[in-house]
């Protein structure tokens, strides 16, 4: 069965200070990558998704980027946190013919800037 | 363009109530419809899902139908437990890779 890893769980980070997060999935191949931002008010604010290695479609322009060194690995970067980049981050994945398919979500990281 | 509107709460019921929390969708063709759950500190977790009208999802006594003729996607259960309390996510998915649509969510909460 397929499982989708992220970590760590919680950080809480510096302002100004660089951001790696990573997210692994197992038991698919080229699924699609999904990163998602949760901030305090619950709505889900799609950040980045990528359909194969080194495809990287941004939603929203912002202090973050996203990459995608191996197919099943998905990693969001920024070389310089505001506190603005405070929130919840979800990893998600779904197959790549996505019609009637769900995604698959992570566990989450909850990131704190001070 | 795609959007997905349900009522933000809290909702809050006695244990045993029934819930209803209605979904309305806008979206061009004939999308996928979920239902998510989301614990405290969790990530999200896909509860039901409906594929094309006059599917009926469900899970864990929770139900859901989808209406196309009233664009509707409306989740209910019997009778709620403490254990329920949650926010609930609606969601649609028209076949673009990038991913689904979500409301805002609503936050469930279930007293004893």
């Amino acid at each position: 069965s397929q499982t989708i890893h992220q970590w760590p769980a919680t950080l809480v980070q510096p302002v100004g200070s660089p951001l790696s997060l990573e997210c692994t999935v197992e038991g698919t191949s080229n699924p699609n990558l999904y990163w998602y931002r949760q901030a305090a008010g619950r709505g889900l604010q799609l950040l980045f998704y990528s359909v194969g290695i080194g495809q990287i479609s941004s939603e929203v322009p912002q202090n973050l980027s996203a990459s995608r060194p191996q197919d099943r690995q998905f990693i969001l970067s920024s070389k310089k946190l505001l506190l603005s980049d405070s929130g919840f981050y979800l990893c998600a994945w779904g197959p790549p013919s996505s019609y009637n398919s769900p995604l698959h979500f992570g566990n989450g990281t909850r990131l704190t800037v001070t | 363009g795609n959007s997905v509107t349900q009522m933000e709460g809290p909702v809050t019921l006695s244990e045993e109530a029934f819930l209803t929390i209605n979904c309305t969708y806008t979206a061009t063709g004939y999308p996928s419809l979920f239902w998510y759950v989301q614990y405290p500190g969790e990530g999200l977790q896909l509860l039901l899902k409906a594929t094309k009208a006059d599917d009926k999802g469900s899970n864990k006594g929770f139900e859901a139908t989808y209406r196309k003729e009233t664009t509707s996607f409306h989740l209910e259960k019997g009778s709620v437990q403490v254990s329920d309390s949650a926010v609930y996510f609606c969601a649609l998915n028209r076949g673009g890779a990038d991913g689904l649509t979500f409301g805002k969510g609503t936050h469930l909460i279930i007293q004893p």
